[in-house]
């Protein structure tokens, strides 16, 4: 069965320290990975798609990496700001996006 | 501002009775969806639109239907809401169904059935 796995749950940083979330897929056919970030209230806003192994991309503090069985949301140096829940998404044919629970983040000062 | 507009905000509404959701959006996205997002679950797509005119069914359908008369407007109708249907809503889009694009979502409808 096509599944999407995010680890951890939560995490708690310290402003200034570098982590990672975690991402794994039993998908065939992988079209796209996609990562979300969701403020409290809020719809997810649309971060990243990578579509093969090896791909990374950037944006601001957020990297993200694919391998063929998971991706990696590499967050440097944190601030508060960053605080989010962020969601990891597969998409496997034109119609399914297939969403992890997520991963919530919160940066203390 | 460009984007999904969803309403209402949130509801409660009495078991068995049926509610209309409704999306706008105004950035002239051919694909159109509807998901539940529930603690501990992600999001799930209930139903989809390619096209002005096509629907489809998605991981959860089940007590759900939409209509797509036109490219801005896609409605999701509970005919007989369940408590089972608690849940916030989201209706994203994008420019086409293909895997090049990521979605844009609306700022969801939380409903609870009582």
């Amino acid at each position: 069965e096509d599944q999407v796995t995010q680890s951890p749950e939560a995490l708690r940083l310290q402003e200034g320290e570098s982590s990672s979330l975690n991402c794994s897929y039993t998908v065939s056919g992988l079209r796209g990975l996609f990562w979300y970030r969701q403020d409290p209230g809020k719809g997810p806003e649309f971060l990243f798609t990578l579509y093969s192994a090896g791909e990374e991309k950037e944006k601001e503090r957020l990297k993200a990496t694919l391998t063929k069985k998971e991706s990696f949301l590499h967050i440097t140096a944190p601030k508060p700001e960053d605080s989010a829940t962020y969601l990891c998404a597969v998409q496997f044919n034109n119609n399914d996006m297939r969403f992890g629970a997520g991963t919530r983040l919160t940066v203390k000062p | 501002i460009a984007g999904i507009t969803q309403a209402p905000t949130s509801q409660i509404l009495a078991a068995g009775r049926r509610m209309t959701l409704r999306c706008t959006q105004d950035m002239r996205h051919n694909a159109m969806y509807w998901y539940r997002q529930d603690l501990g679950l992600g999001l799930r797509l209930i139903h989809y639109s390619n096209t002005a005119g096509t629907t489809g069914k998605g991981e959860v359908p089940d007590g759900y239907s939409v209509s797509r008369a036109n490219t801005d407007d896609f409605p999701l109708t509970l005919a007989s809401a369940v408590p089972s249907q608690t849940s916030v809503y989201f209706c994203a889009s994008k420019r086409e169904a293909l895997p090049n694009y990521g979605y844009t979502f609306g700022s969801g409808t939380r409903l609870t059935v009582v």
